[in-house]
């Protein structure tokens, strides 16, 4: 596609239970990074993907965060046993490295509201 | 880590004036500073880079400035216009080309007409 696809674009769902949100990059950025952004908030660093590895993944809040990437390209962001502090967009970005320009293509995010 | 701070979470200005955003942070230098726009309910969009070695960097009607000794951003917008209300967010990184940017909370900018 011709831009960073998230889906899906709300999700409500009851504590305790798990999530995933999908992110679709841009066709041929080998970099892709989760953000978190809650209301009224920065956006926050959860994790950094080259190509199928996570270099940097100290962002995740605690272990019912996982993430992993797939043939260099769809990554699923989970949540287990969500909280209700987890309620945040979720924000996917992707970037073509080795430009050194360092712009990050985001999508339109992933809303989520735990019940 | 790395400590981001943007002057005033909202800044409301008239039509036609020139805005000004700080972004300030602290400790180590970033190889460059980034500015995004997000409007609501929206994911951000890059706007302009600045490297460490700049001084200024213009883009139509924007302007951003880099000061490494300050450690300071301005980002300029000229004869602003009501299109031009939304969040500005600044992002620096940690002087590699790979791994996390570091956001602020941007400042919400209003153009009244």
């Amino acid at each position: 596609g011709a831009g960073v696809s998230q889906s899906p674009s709300n999700k409500v769902t009851e504590k305790g239970k798990d999530v995933e949100l999908r992110c679709d990059p841009i066709s041929g950025h080998t970099a892709l990074y989760w953000y978190r952004q809650s209301l009224g908030q920065g956006l926050e660093f959860l994790i950094y993907f080259q190509g199928n590895s996570a270099p940097d993944k100290s962002g995740l809040p605690s272990d019912r965060f996982s993430a992993e990437r797939t043939g260099g390209s769809v990554s699923t962001l989970t949540i287990q046993r969500t909280q209700q502090e987890d309620s945040a967009v979720y924000l996917c970005a992707s970037s073509l490295q080795g430009m050194n320009t360092g712009e990050l293509f985001f999508g339109e995010g992933s809303r989520l509201t735990v019940l | 880590s790395q400590k981001i701070e943007q002057n005033s979470e909202a800044l409301n200005i008239q039509e036609g004036k020139t805005a000004t955003l700080t972004c300030n942070y602290t400790n180590y230098s970033p190889a460059y500073l980034q500015w995004y726009r997000q409007d609501p309910g929206r994911g951000p969009v890059f706007l302009l880079l600045i490297r460490e070695n700049e001084k200024e960097k213009r883009k139509e009607r924007l302007k951003v400035t880099f000061d490494t000794t300050l450690k300071q951003s301005l980002f300029h917008i000229t004869a602003s216009q009501p299109a031009d209300s939304a969040t500005y967010l600044c992002a620096l990184d940690r002087g590699s080309t790979l791994g996390r940017l570091y956001f602020g909370r941007g400042t919400q900018l209003t153009v009244w007409p």
